[in-house]
């Protein structure tokens, strides 16, 4: 069965350090691939999307890989602050049945000062 | 000037009840969607809509119904609401061919 495994429940850092997290899928042929971010009682914000023939994106002080290969995307906040604590969800897009995102159930970020 | 907006935040209702949840985007987007986020924070896609058009229907049991009176526009209608059905839901839009995603603040809805 598809299904779509974020690492971690939870992710601790110190400010300044790189948060890294991992979003991994198996039985899933997805086109693309987005990062989401919710903080508590919101709605997802979106960050970044990146297409199966992409391999790096990147925003300012994020950036996302996508390995097909692996069946992994890993989600990377360089020079964190504690702003950027929220939980950080991924989601994807199959290239079939367009519209239909599946999402990962998230990791919480907590960047200490 | 909300994005997408949902009403209400809250909602308390007792088993048994009809409940409605309303959405609103002014994005000029042509689809929108249902999705509910149970309490272990799984947000699972129920109704997409395009141009008022049902595409998506996630085995959702029939007292939910979504109605599309227009495309800015995605309600969704409970009926016979059971403990289970607790959860937050939140609607979103996005432009065809353009998947980013934009999300309202969500609807806590309670049954007791």
């Amino acid at each position: 069965s598809q299904k779509i495994e974020q690492n971690s429940e939870a992710l601790n850092i110190q400010e300044g350090k790189t948060a890294t997290l991992t979003c991994n899928y198996t039985n899933y042929s997805p086109a693309y691939l987005q990062w989401y971010r919710q903080d508590p009682g919101r709605g997802p914000v979106f960050l970044l999307l990146i297409r199966e023939n992409e391999k790096e994106k990147r925003k300012e002080r994020l950036k996302v890989t996508f390995d097909t290969t692996l069946k992994q995307s890993l989600f990377h906040i360089t020079a964190s602050q504690p702003a950027d604590s929220a939980t950080y969800l991924c989601a994807l897009e199959p290239s079939t049945n367009a519209g239909k995102s599946t999402f990962g159930d998230g990791t919480t970020l907590t960047v200490k000062p | 000037d909300t994005a997408v907006s949902q009403t209400p935040k809250y909602l308390v209702t007792q088993m048994g009840n009809d409940k409605s949840i309303k959405c609103e985007q002014n994005l000029g987007h042509d689809t929108m969607y249902w999705y509910k986020q149970d309490s272990k924070k799984f947000l699972k896609i129920m109704f997409s809509y395009n141009n008022k058009e049902l595409i998506i229907n996630e085995t959702v049991p029939n007292r939910f119904s979504p109605k599309s009176p227009d495309k800015a526009h995605l309600n969704l209608h409970i009926n016979s609401l059971e403990l289970g059905d607790s959860a937050v839901y939140f609607c979103a839009s996005s432009q065809a061919g353009n998947t980013e995603a934009f999300f309202g603040q969500g609807t806590r809805l309670t049954v007791v």
